[in-house]
């Protein structure tokens, strides 16, 4: 079945240095990858996404590659501020079943001072 | 105005009971969600619906039933309520089903945290 498996479960970097999350996917016909920050409390919320027809994408200092071949993707975050300090989650649109947007199991960033 | 607005916020409640949640969107979008996020913050897809319609029906327990009388709002029911069904579920809308167009972005409610005792 659809699976996203992502890395590592928990991060913590040094204010102002980079961060690297990275997710696989199991189903080679995905062709939309996102990503979705949830602060402490609040509501997930889409911070950047990528298609299958690009490899790279970049918006400030976040910033998406997908592996189509190999079948991962990974965000950067580049000069991390606290602000950075959440849970990311990727996810995958699958293209059985309803076309169904699958997350991965989430990377507690912390941005420490 | 809120865009995906769900309710109530928080719900506590004793097991056995039966609870709903509700959730409407004012975005025009054609398809609403439900998400559980468990204690362990996993997200995962209960429901979906496109235009009134089931679409996703991931398996969960025959006690969860979802409504939608329109296209704005979907509504979840919950039968004979368990321990383990505390967590935060989640509404979400987006324009259209998921795929390779534009029509993805998800809007989530604020969340709707359920306590079973």
């Amino acid at each position: 079945g659809e699976n996203v498996e992502q890395h590592p479960s928990t991060l913590s970097v040094q204010e102002g240095d980079s961060a690297v999350i990275k997710c696989t996917y199991s189903d080679s016909a995905s062709n939309y990858f996102p990503w979705y920050k949830q602060e402490l409390g609040k509501r997930p919320q889409l911070i950047i996404d990528i298609r299958s027809n690009v490899g790279e994408k970049k918006d400030q200092r976040i910033a998406v590659t997908l592996n189509k071949t190999a079948k991962h993707f990974s965000l950067h975050i580049t000069e991390t501020q606290p602000e950075d300090s959440a849970v990311y989650f990727c996810a995958a649109v699958f293209t059985g079943g309803g076309n169904k947007l699958t997350f991965g199991t989430g990377t507690q960033l912390k941005v420490e001072l | 105005d809120t865009a995906v607005s769900q309710t109530p916020k928080y719900l506590v409640t004793q097991m056995g009971n039966d609870k709903s949640i509700k959730c409407e969107q004012n975005l025009g979008h054609d398809t609403m969600y439900w998400y559980k996020q468990d204690s362990k913050k996993f997200l995962k897809i209960m429901f979906s619906y496109n235009n009134k319609e089931l679409i996703i029906n991931e398996t969960v327990p025959n006690r969860f039933s979802p409504k939608s009388p329109d296209k704005a709002h979907l509504n979840l029911h919950i039968n004979s309520l368990e321990l383990g069904d505390s967590a935060v579920y989640f509404c979400a809308s987006s324009r259209d089903i998921p795929r390779f167009s534009g029509a993805n972005v998800l809007t989530f409610g604020a969340g709707s945290r359920l306590t079973v005792l």
